[in-house]
C-alpha cells in the first residue's frame, strides 16, 4: 500500500517556468490538500479539494493553480515560477466522516527551487 | 479557530518519557486536539487525537486538561527516532482544516 505518492521529489526551475506537480492516494479518500512548508516554518495550506472536480482556496493560493480530475489524483500548478515559491510542497489527504477528517495521510514531499 | 502555544524546543534522554505541552485557551467545544510529528525530511504523521477525554494509542498517550484550555503529548519510552518536531492542532469534527504552527523541536538524546 503506497499511500501518498508525489512526484517529482526534487525539481528546479528558473525564474517564469512552468511546472505541475502530481499527488496521487490509492486510499480512496475524497478530501486531498496541498501545503507548502518554509525553513522553520509550519505547514500552510495552499488549496484543497473535497472531492473529484472540487477545489478550493486555502490560506496562501497566489501564483497556484489545482485540479482534481480523478479522485486519486491532485495537480498543483505553478504557471509562471517566482523565486518565493522556492519550498518543499507537502500533499495529503483524508477521509471525509467524523474526526477521521483532520487525520491526514502526508507524501514525502517535493524539493522546489526557483533561481 | 483556536491558536496554540508550544514551546519551541525541548530535550528528552532516551528512555525517558517525553512530555509535550501545548496551550490552547481559546479552542471551542466542537475542537478536537490533534497532534502530529514531522521527522525530518519526511511528511508530518498523524499521532493522536482527543476531545476531553485522556487517549492512548501505540504511539504515545495525550492528557486534556479538564477545562480543555491545554494538553500534553506523552512519549512513554522516547526513543532516537522520536526527534521530530511535534505539532499540537486544534480540528473541528465539521471540518477538514488544520493549522500547523512552528511546533516543538524534540531532540532525544542517548
Amino acid at each position: 500500500n503506497a499511500g501518498v505518492t508525489q512526484t517529482p521529489k526534487f525539481r528546479v526551475l528558473k525564474t517564469g517556468q512552468s511546472m505541475t506537480l502530481l499527488c496521487a492516494q490509492d486510499m480512496n479518500h475524497e478530501y486531498m490538500y496541498w501545503y507548502r512548508q518554509d525553513p522553520g516554518m509550519g505547514l500552510r495550506l495552499i488549496h484543497y479539494s473535497v472531492g473529484e472536480g472540487t477545489t478550493a482556496k486555502g490560506e496562501v493560493p497566489d501564483g497556484y493553480n489545482v485540479s482534481r480530475l480523478k479522485k486519486q489524483n491532485f495537480l498543483l500548478g505553478l504557471e509562471s515560477a517566482a523565486p518565493s515559491q522556492t519550498s518543499v510542497y507537502f500533499c495529503a489527504s483524508s477521509k471525509p466522516s467524523g474526526v477521521t477528517k483532520n487525520i491526514q495521510y502526508f507524501g514525502a514531499g517535493t524539493r522546489l527551487s526557483v533561481l | 479557530d483556536a491558536k496554540t502555544t508550544q514551546p519551541p524546543s525541548m530535550d528528552c534522554a532516551e528512555g525517558r518519557a517525553a512530555n509535550l505541552p501545548c496551550n490552547h485557551s481559546t479552542i471551542s467545544g466542537n475542537e478536537y486536539v490533534y497532534w502530529y510529528r514531522q521527522i525530518h525530511s519526511q511528511g508530518p504523521q498523524y499521532i493522536i487525537h482527543g476531545l476531553k477525554n485522556n487517549e492512548t494509542n501505540e504511539m504515545a498517550s495525550l492528557i486534556i486538561t479538564e477545562d480543555r484550555k491545554s494538553s500534553t503529548l506523552i512519549l512513554p519510552h522516547a526513543t532516537l527516532r522520536d526527534t521530530a518536531v511535534y505539532y499540537c492542532t486544534p480540528g473541528r469534527i465539521n471540518d477538514y482544516k488544520l493549522s500547523f504552527g512552528a511546533g516543538t523541536t524534540v531532540t532525544v538524546r542517548a
